[in-house]
């Protein structure tokens, strides 16, 4: 079964920077498209971002564009968001995703890793 | 991009069919095929029920249903059960090449 397994999170100021990671284990990484979403707590799910098997199309959401970047390791088949100028806002929870062959859904995801910016 | 609209709770007594809106615009329900739906329980990650609109991922219950009418998005329980009692999310594929998901809805089990 495929597993996703986030960590790296921590407690951090306003302004500080944070990585965090994402190991795959049982599927090669880099054969799908990847996807951070977080959810602060009690509220929704937030998209992040996004890499593409190529690494030649990379998104991000309008809060984080300019200040997270997301980055694969194909050789330790992890993924890593790398977070600067963190807000208070940016506190919570982070997931990391897998989608299905054709990109169209979420269909693996980890149990997240706990940023907090306060 | 703004959230998708999505109503806050709905509920409904065991047996019941309910259906939850998730609305958004041309540029993301409304120009593609790509609404996702998701469950999450307190504690835990979130799970894909619907994709494509419409599709069921295996394992799924065919109490599960997904349709769509110009920018809206609809998710409808069937013979509702307890177990069902959680959050649901829509997200949509974005003109921006980003993704997008709905302010969640609670569903409670009379």
């Amino acid at each position: 079964e495929v597993q996703l397994v986030e960590s790296g999170g921590g407690l951090v100021r306003p302004g500080e920077s944070l990585r965090i990671s994402c190991a795959a284990s049982r599927f090669i990484l880099s054969s799908y498209t990847m996807h951070w979403v977080r959810q602060a707590p009690g509220k929704g799910l937030d998209w992040v971002s996004s890499i593409n098997p190529r690494m030649t199309h990379i998104y991000y959401g309008d809060s984080v564009r300019g200040r997270f970047t997301l980055s694969r390791d194909n050789a330790k088949n992890s993924l890593d968001l790398q977070m600067n100028n963190l807000r208070v806002e940016d506190t919570g929870l982070y997931y990391c995703a897998r989608t299905n062959g054709g990109d169209t859904a979420l269909v693996s995801w980890g149990q997240g890793t706990l940023v907090t910016v306060s | 991009q703004s959230a998708l609209t999505q109503p806050a709770s709905v509920s409904g007594s065991p047996g019941q069919s309910i259906t939850i809106s998730c609305s958004g615009t041309s540029s993301d329900i409304g120009g593609y095929s790509l609404v996702s739906w998701y469950q999450q329980f307190p504690g835990e990650a979130p799970k894909l029920i619907i994709y494509e609109d419409f599709q069921r991922p295996a394992g799924i219950s065919t109490r599960f249903s997904g349709s769509k009418s110009d920018n809206t998005a609809s998710l409808t329980i069937s013979g509702l059960e307890t177990e069902d009692e959680a959050d649901y999310y829509c997200c949509s594929y974005t003109d921006s090449r980003t993704w997008v998901f709905g302010g969640g809805t609670r569903v409670t089990v009379l």
